[in-house]
């Protein structure tokens, strides 16, 4: 099984829908990170959590929020999705020297 | 703010040959840390090879090594003996206090390897 499990792999929603993308690790690791990645962008930074209580925004949060249930869980939210929302997302962790990333999810909205 | 930079354009590499993938980092910290990942095109993300601001030797991972020019604030990837499948995306990353450790990647570097 995979040390960081992302649910949905894929998904196509409509513009409005709220839509929710989770992670889940097991490596015990109490960083989390949501990146969403664009051709020829890289990978931004959405949010990200250095523990349960501890959550912040990173560049580009707006339209974007997070829950961090547990150590172990850390979700993702679009409230109402725009088709400019349309991307790879990726949820990561990370220990001092590695940081680790889901299989990604392929989100679409039209 | 963190900044990573990747300019090299997409590379063609003869299968055998040696490629070397250039990154260069912006940051005020001492502390940091440098990171490389392949994005294949199934899109998964592959780390490959970290590198600590305080350690004095270079990163070594079976092919892959990773060219710490601290002064020159230069990380560049270098894959030994290149295999059909090192075609891929890389990207580099920062990590450091002053960004408050938050992960910050460039734009990547495509690479083809050619037989």
């Amino acid at each position: 099984d995979a040390d960081v499990t992302q649910t949905p792999r894929n998904r196509i929603t409509k513009t409005g829908k709220r839509i929710m993308l989770e992670c889940s690790q097991t490596k015990g690791h109490d960083r989390m990170y949501w990146y969403r990645q664009d051709p020829g962008l890289g990978l931004r930074l959405i949010y990200y959590s250095f523990d349960v209580k501890d959550i912040n925004k990173g560049e580009i949060s707006d339209g974007y929020s997070v829950s961090r249930q547990a150590q172990a869980k850390f979700s993702l939210s679009l409230e109402s999705a725009i088709p400019n929302q349309t991307a790879l997302y990726f949820c990561a962790t990370s220990d001092p020297e590695g940081a680790f990333f889901g299989q990604g999810t392929r989100l679409t909205v039209v | 703010a963190q900044k990573i930079t990747q300019t090299q354009p997409g590379m063609f590499v003869q299968e055998k040959e040696a490629v070397t993938l250039d990154c260069t980092y912006d940051t005020s910290d001492q502390s940091y840390g440098l990171f490389w990942y392949k994005q294949p095109s199934s899109g998964e993300m592959i780390f490959l090879i970290y590198q600590g601001s305080y350690d004095e030797q270079n990163a070594t991972e079976g092919r892959y090594s990773l060219n710490f020019q601290k002064a020159r604030k230069s990380a560049n990837l270098v894959i030994s003996a290149s295999q059909l499948g090192d075609s891929a995306m890389y990207f580099c990353a920062m990590r450091d206090v002053y960004g408050n450790n938050r992960l910050a990647f460039g734009k990547g570097n495509q690479v083809v390897v050619i037989p």
